[in-house]
């Protein structure tokens, strides 16, 4: 069975840092590429990041980039999602995603983040 | 303000058809599949259409997705209590190198 637990949401204060965690498992990780995709507080979903297989591909959504980072480790069946500079419109669920055929077929249950001071 | 474009409500009665519209782009929609993605208040979202039309293994087939120029559609027949959700449409845009979102679009079963 295919599953996704995202770790390491909290409350950070404006301009601290975060690191998301999203360990996979049921599936071959190492063969899939995984996005990051938020929502906030009664919004609608945005997609923020992802990484390909290898982790040689990456993108961003332009709300993120320079700030935020995302990385896997292959051998760990880990994605991650290094949060820096954060403001308050990064308040959000973040959801962690697996891409197959294009399409996000699993997302994890999602982890809360707070930015607030 | 969301690059596809959907209405924010939609309602219908039991039993009933209706259709959730997406309106996008040449660099997105236009160039690009379309996903439609279901989800319910407190829970993550769930695949319910990839590539414009298909439909991943146990989805009922009163769901159903099409696209034509740079809109797409997603038609619920035979309407259900159970399928009052958010629903949302998602493409590549290739303009932003990135995926998009539409607002989401809040079905009411009345």
């Amino acid at each position: 069975e295919v599953q996704l637990v995202e770790s390491g949401g909290g409350l950070v204060k404006p301009g601290g840092s975060l690191r998301l965690s999203c360990a996979a498992s049921g599936f071959t990780f190492g063969t899939h590429s995984m996005n990051w995709v938020r929502q906030a507080p009664g919004k609608g979903l945005e997609w923020v990041s992802a990484i390909g297989s290898s982790g040689s591909s990456i993108y961003y959504a332009d709300s993120v980039k320079g700030r935020f980072t995302i990385s896997r480790e292959n051998a760990k069946n880990s994605l991650y999602l290094q949060m820096n500079s954060l403001r308050a419109e990064d308040t959000a669920v973040y959801y962690c995603a697996r891409e197959f055929s294009e399409s996000f077929d699993y997302w994890g249950q999602g982890t809360l983040v707070t930015v607030s001071s | 303000q969301s690059v596809l474009t959907q209405p924010p409500s939609a309602s219908g009665t039991p039993g009933q058809r209706i259709t959730i519209s997406c309106s996008g782009s040449s660099s997105n929609i236009g160039s690009n599949n379309v996903y439609w993605y279901q989800q319910f208040p407190g829970t993550a979202p769930k695949l319910l259409i990839y590539r414009n039309n298909q439909r991943p293994s146990g989805v009922p087939d009163r769901f159903s997705g099409s696209k034509s120029g740079t809109s797409a559609s997603l038609a619920i027949s035979g309407l259900r209590s159970e399928d009052e959700a958010d629903y949302y449409c998602a493409a590549w845009d290739d303009s932003l190198s990135g995926r998009v979102f539409g607002g989401g679009t809040k079905l009411t079963v009345l």
